[in-house]
């Protein structure tokens, strides 16, 4: 069954340092999503991406992210200066064209020390 | 407005016992109400979804049962088993491909044997 990878499985960095996380969705889906979850708290939306661009985003996403898809397959999530509140799970999804079923990958866990 | 609450944050259930959590939420625009199951370590994944079309929808022995009057969904696990033991989300979104979905606190379920 095809699903969304993500990679690494977990990052760690310092603060202010700048992280990239990766993630290939599902090959046939158009609509990309990075989530984020807090330890021990619920998943946040943070963006969705369509067509090249963003097509919605939370107040989380700040100036501080920004999200890519430099080759067709891969869908990148950028934090240019990593502070330690960013310290959660991101979690990349994608969903076919019709309807809003989102598949997950498994996650990236982010440590900022 | 955008809020899903969720509701036990956990539950115990002894094993063959049926495990009950519930959600409102407040955007009438709201259509499509999917039900995920998270694991320690990974992501969240689809387990059961409704549209409010119908007001009870059954997959085995998961079932969702919805009142759209009421603006609340709930999840029913019938014959709970020890590896039903997991954190649930129920999520709420419109469905159309490209929305992001909302989710509610979640509901960490231990199913003792």
């Amino acid at each position: 069954e095809p699903e969304v990878t993500q990679t690494p499985s977990h990052q760690v960095t310092q603060m202010g340092q700048e992280v990239i996380l990766r993630c290939v969705p599902i090959s046939n889906h158009l609509y990309f999503y990075w989530y984020r979850q807090i330890l021990g708290q619920k998943v946040e939306f943070l963006v969705s991406f369509y067509n090249n661009e963003i097509s919605e985003k939370s107040e989380i996403f700040d100036d501080q992210f920004s999200v890519e898809r430099p080759d067709g397959s891969n869908f990148t999530l950028k934090i240019r200066s990593t502070k330690l509140e960013d310290s959660a799970m991101y979690f990349c999804a994608s969903n076919r064209p019709q309807g809003n079923i989102q598949y997950f990958g498994a996650g990236t866990r982010l440590s900022v020390l | 407005q955008q809020q899903v609450k969720q509701s036990p944050q956990s539950l115990i259930v002894q094993k063959g016992g049926i495990s009950i959590i519930n959600c409102a939420y407040e955007n009438t625009a709201f259509d499509y109400f999917p039900w995920y199951q998270q694991f320690p370590g990974k992501g969240p994944a689809l387990l059961i979804a409704i549209r409010p079309d119908v007001s009870e929808k059954k997959e085995g022995r998961f079932t969702i049962s919805f009142n759209k009057s009421a603006k609340q969904f709930s999840l029913h696990i019938m014959d709970s088993q020890p590896g039903d033991s997991a954190t649930y989300f129920c999520a709420a979104s419109e469905d159309n491909a490209g929305n992001m979905l909302t989710f509610g606190g979640g509901t960490r379920l231990m199913v003792k044997p």
